[in-house]
């Protein structure tokens, strides 16, 4: 079983740029979240795809967006890089709606904003 | 909005020792509560605890939900160095389409 991946591992970005982040599901599983964890502080949900559908999104704003393709992996754009965005990315999967609420990390991906 | 806060921030302690980890928690519709292991990168999954299954047990961990309470508690028992983490706690309202929200974490640092 292949677990959640996460590319690239660090990335460093001045502010302004655009950035673009990829995540591969677990096997089996349908629906992918996508959490911003900042230093010192527990991860923020940002929005989850499922059937290439965003169906569910946090308190950020549109500048985040996100693809999920039909072997759903799914990538997380954010646009205008503020250097508040400096954090870990992680993305999470799951078997998709009416699953467990159990959700399987990947590695992350730091993102640092100068 | 959904809230959680965990207790205490920090802890160190030495091997041997037994640590108690709190997590409170107000949410809407309250479906379920996750216990994560955060070493590096990647939080790796520990517990969920749902109404029909309150209690949960591995090893030289367990975790109970008290639902009357909206809270949680983690223990590990005769703590090694491996132990040393940041633990999460997060929940899942059954409205919330597989959002978690997380508290800000417990980081344990267990000396030798």
């Amino acid at each position: 079983e292949t677990g959640v991946t996460q590319s690239p591992t660090h990335l460093i970005k001045t502010r302004g740029q655009q950035v673009t982040l990829r995540c591969s599901s677990q096997s089996g599983h349908n629906t992918v979240s996508w959490y911003q964890q900042a230093l010192g502080q527990g991860p923020q949900f940002i929005f989850q795809y499922y059937r290439e559908e965003e169906n569910g999104r946090g308190n950020f704003p549109p500048r985040f967006s996100g693809l999920q393709f039909p072997n759903y992996s799914s990538e997380l754009n954010v646009n205008a890089l503020e250097l508040d965005d400096s954090a870990l990315y992680l993305c999470a999967s799951r078997g998709g709606v009416g699953s467990t609420d159990t959700q399987y990390f990947g590695p992350g991906t730091r993102l640092t904003v100068l | 909005e959904d809230k959680v806060v965990q207790s205490p921030l920090s802890l160190v302690v030495h091997e041997g020792d037994t640590v108690t980890l709190n997590c409170s928690y107000e949410v809407t519709n309250f479906r379920s509560l996750l216990w994560y292991k955060q070493e590096k990168k990647a939080p790796t999954f520990l517990f969920m605890l749902t109404s029909s299954g309150i209690e949960k047990k591995s090893g030289r961990l367990s975790s109970i939900l008290d639902k009357k309470e909206l809270s949680s508690i983690l223990n590990i028992t005769a703590t090694q160095t491996g132990d040393s983490a940041i633990y999460l706690c997060a929940v899942g309202g059954a409205t919330s389409y597989g959002k978690l929200t997380f508290g800000q974490g417990t980081i344990l640092t267990v000396h030798p």
